[in-house]
C-alpha cells in the first residue's frame, strides 16, 4: 500500500544548483499535483497534470518545471534553485480531480 | 490574497470535549470544501468533505457545517481524542472541471488535545 511516494525526503541545495523531485503513485490515478507548503501560507499549487501527457501551471509556477513521465510518475524540477524555494514540497494524486487528493509524505528542501 | 482563511492558528481542547475549527472563504465560485489532517513529517490526509448543495456532512466523530451565505464552514470533532492532535487544513475548489483538484488551502489550525 505505497500510495504516493516522493523522493528524496530531505535535500539541501546551494543557490543556483538544480535538482529534480520525484513522485510516483500506484493507485492508477489520472491527475497528479505538486504543492508547496510554507509557514503561515497553507499549501499552494505549483503545477498539476490532469491526465497523462498534459501539464498546466498552478498558483506559483515560477522557477519550476514538471514532467508527466507516464501515468504513474510526475517530477518537479528546479533549474536554478533560489532561497525563496526553501519549502516543503508535496506531491498528490487523485482519480479524476474532483475527489479527495492523496498526498505523499513530502520533501523538505533547503536552499542556502 | 488568500481566498481561504483559517483565522485561528491554534486550538487547545480537553480530551472528550468538542473541538470546533473555523474556516472562511471569499470566492463565491467555490462549491466543494474539504478538510485535511496533517501529522508532523507526513502528508495531509483527507478527513471529510462537503458540497455546496448540502449544509452538513457527518462521518463518525467528524461533522462539517457549511453556511454559504456567510461563506463560512466549520469542522466539529466530538469527542476529541489525543490522536486528533494535528494540523487541520481547510480547502476549497470551484465548480468548473478545470478547477477540480486545484485546491485553495487555508493556513491551517494546530489542534492540541490535552488529557
Amino acid at each position: 500500500n505505497a500510495g504516493v511516494t516522493q523522493t528524496p525526503k530531505f535535500q539541501v541545495l546551494k543557490t543556483g544548483q538544480s535538482m529534480t523531485l520525484q513522485c510516483a503513485q500506484d493507485m492508477n490515478h489520472n491527475s497528479m499535483y505538486w504543492y508547496r507548503q510554507d509557514p503561515g501560507m497553507g499549501l499552494r499549487l505549483i503545477y498539476y497534470s490532469a491526465s497523462e501527457g498534459t501539464t498546466d501551471k498552478g498558483e506559483v509556477p515560477n522557477g519550476y518545471n514538471v514532467s508527466r513521465l507516464n501515468k504513474r510518475e510526475f517530477s518537479l524540477r528546479l533549474e536554478s534553485a533560489a532561497p525563496s524555494q526553501t519549502s516543503v514540497y508535496f506531491c498528490a494524486s487523485s482519480e479524476q480531480g474532483r475527489e479527495k487528493l492523496f498526498f505523499g509524505s513530502g520533501t523538505q528542501l533547503s536552499v542556502l | 490574497d488568500q481566498q481561504v482563511k483559517q483565522n485561528s492558528p491554534s486550538l487547545s481542547v480537553q480530551e472528550g470535549r468538542i473541538s470546533i475549527l473555523n474556516c472562511d472563504y471569499t470566492n463565491s465560485m467555490f462549491d466543494y470544501f474539504l478538510w485535511y489532517k496533517k501529522y508532523p513529517a507526513e502528508g495531509p490526509t483527507f478527513l471529510i468533505s462537503i458540497s455546496s448543495i448540502k449544509d452538513k456532512n457527518e462521518d463518525g466523530r467528524f461533522t462539517v457545517f457549511l453556511n454559504k451565505s456567510a461563506k463560512h464552514l466549520s469542522l466539529h470533532i466530538v469527542p476529541s481524542q489525543p490522536g486528533d492532535s494535528a494540523v487541520y487544513f481547510c480547502a476549497a475548489s470551484g465548480f468548473s472541471p478545470d478547477s477540480w483538484g486545484k485546491l485553495q488551502f487555508g493556513a491551517g489550525t494546530q489542534v492540541v488535545v490535552t488529557p
